[in-house]
């Protein structure tokens, strides 16, 4: 079993660009795909990457995600930061028929 | 319009149960795995439990193996979780999520409460 850990929080001004990490415990980051989750206060959570680095229908291309295997480690950039963004975003990966979150990171666009 | 609608939550004493549910509409419910996953009050996502599109794989978290049971009802394009010796420690806001391919979720209800307390 694996552990994804990511940044508590982050903070960026508007119009910027952020990053946040997760970085996978044992085995390779490119073993299995990784999925991005965005979740707004008092809603529930939406896709905002899946596979690694495709984006669904309907999110916009300020969001790409990215493997590095080097780094064992998965990365969500959000750029041309709108105060919408704000929210907790989760991480995601699989691991023997099991999804495995990311402890969750707090965007703050201030 | 793709939709999940989850029910059936509520406030529960301890070791008491419940049984969540799910109803589908938009899709083939049929052709796909559905999940569990939980976040409890400040807190993040716990995945619970997975099936397959025909019932033919369930899988727990080691949390609430032997207590929760997940089951389907194609026919009514339902998800059902039973909770059975509930804890405290199993408040959360449950959420039912369709499963493209098995290992993630694109489509999530909003999610039902489940508050164990005495």
């Amino acid at each position: 079993n694996f552990m994804l850990t990511q940044p508590h929080s982050v903070s960026e001004s508007p119009g910027k660009t952020v990053t946040i990490s997760c970085t996978r415990s044992s085995g390779s980051i490119a073993s299995n795909y990784v999925q991005w989750y965005q979740q707004r206060p008092g809603s529930a959570p939406t896709t905002v990457i899946y596979e690694d680095n495709q984006r669904p229908s309907g999110v916009p291309d300020r969001f790409s995600g990215s493997i590095d295997s080097s780094s064992n480690s998965a990365s969500l950039t959000i750029s041309g930061l709108k105060t919408e963004d704000e929210a907790d975003y989760y991480c995601q990966s699989y691991d023997s028929s099991r999804w495995v979150f990311g402890g969750g990171t707090k965007l703050t666009v201030l | 319009e793709v939709q999940l609608v989850e029910s059936g939550g509520g406030l529960v004493k301890p070791g008491g149960s419940l049984r969540l549910s799910c109803a589908a509409s938009g899709f083939t419910f049929s052709s796909y795995s559905m999940n569990w996953v939980r976040q409890a009050p400040g807190k993040g996502l716990e995945w619970v439990s997975s099936i397959s599109s025909s019932s033919s794989y369930i899988y727990y978290a080691d949390s609430v193996k032997g207590r929760f049971t997940i089951s389907r009802d194609n026919a009514k394009n339902s998800l059902y979780l039973q909770m059975n010796s509930l804890r405290a420690e199993d408040t959360a806001v449950y959420y039912c999520a369709r499963a493209p391919a098995g290992s993630w979720g694109d489509v999530w209800g909003q999610g039902t409460t489940v508050t164990v307390s005495s």
